[in-house]
């Protein structure tokens, strides 16, 4: 159980267009997910809090318009990174909280991430 | 501050020894704490995680990791490493709170035939 999945697993796109990235819990319903994103060789960086029906909420320092993220039911949440730029390339982490597990009170379930090249 | 201090960036054994990754933090409530190991261009796996209760956790591939609240400590240990261990190697901290993560900056291993 608690599983997450992400899709693509790989994209490739040009500089100046936009990329969706899918997050999806599939045998549970998280009203909470969030996006996190990885630079090689480094630690994972909190982007956004994503909320099921309401406004995500960022972290200081993260381009919201940039990075826009929808989590329009409770199992789906998307990353948006609009007008990408070879600097926006980056390992993407999603993870989902089961308000109904055993670990309601604080365990994330991780998706596999989505590696993102901009040329 | 709530921080999580992985102080060994890079840790190399041979195969069969000892393993300890040491993690410690800094988090104003209750803190909860997981280990996570991360192979090249994978997501995260949880290894173990701490709750309350028995402060030595017992979590999967054989490692364990004990909870030293005097020493906002939780490393983690393994008594016999494997080459399959190598990899990276990440705690992190959460609380009921806001529910977010703090991760620290990752222990790479690398195992020796």
């Amino acid at each position: 159980g608690a599983v997450v999945s992400q899709h693509p697993s790989r994209v490739i796109c040009k500089s100046g267009t936009s990329v969706k990235i899918e997050c999806r819990s599939l045998d549970f319903q998280a009203t909470t997910m969030f996006w996190y994103r990885q630079f090689p060789k480094q630690s994972l960086m909190l982007m956004a809090t994503s909320n099921e029906g309401s406004k995500a909420t960022y972290e200081q320092g993260v381009e919201k318009d940039k990075f826009l993220i929808n989590h329009a039911s409770l199992t789906l949440s998307t990353l948006t990174v609009t007008s990408a730029h070879p600097e926006d390339s980056s390992f993407y982490i999603c993870s989902a909280r089961d308000p109904a597990g055993q670990g309601a009170v604080i365990e994330q379930y991780f998706g596999p991430g989505t590696r993102l090249t901009v040329t | 501050a709530q921080s999580v201090t992985q102080p060994d960036i890079h840790i190399t054994v041979s195969e069969g020894a000892s393993l300890e990754l040491r993690c410690n933090y800094s988090y104003g409530a209750t803190p909860y704490l997981f280990w996570y190991v991360q192979s090249p261009g994978q997501g995260l796996q949880l290894l173990l995680k701490y709750f309350s209760g028995d402060t030595l956790v017992q979590g999967i591939k054989g490692f364990e990791a004990e909870f030293k609240r005097s020493q906002s400590s939780f490393n983690l240990r393994k008594p016999s490493v494997h080459w399959s261990d190598a990899a990276e190697y990440f705690c992190a901290v959460g609380g009921s709170g806001t529910y977010k993560y703090i991760f620290g900056t990752g222990t790479r291993l690398k195992v020796l035939a």
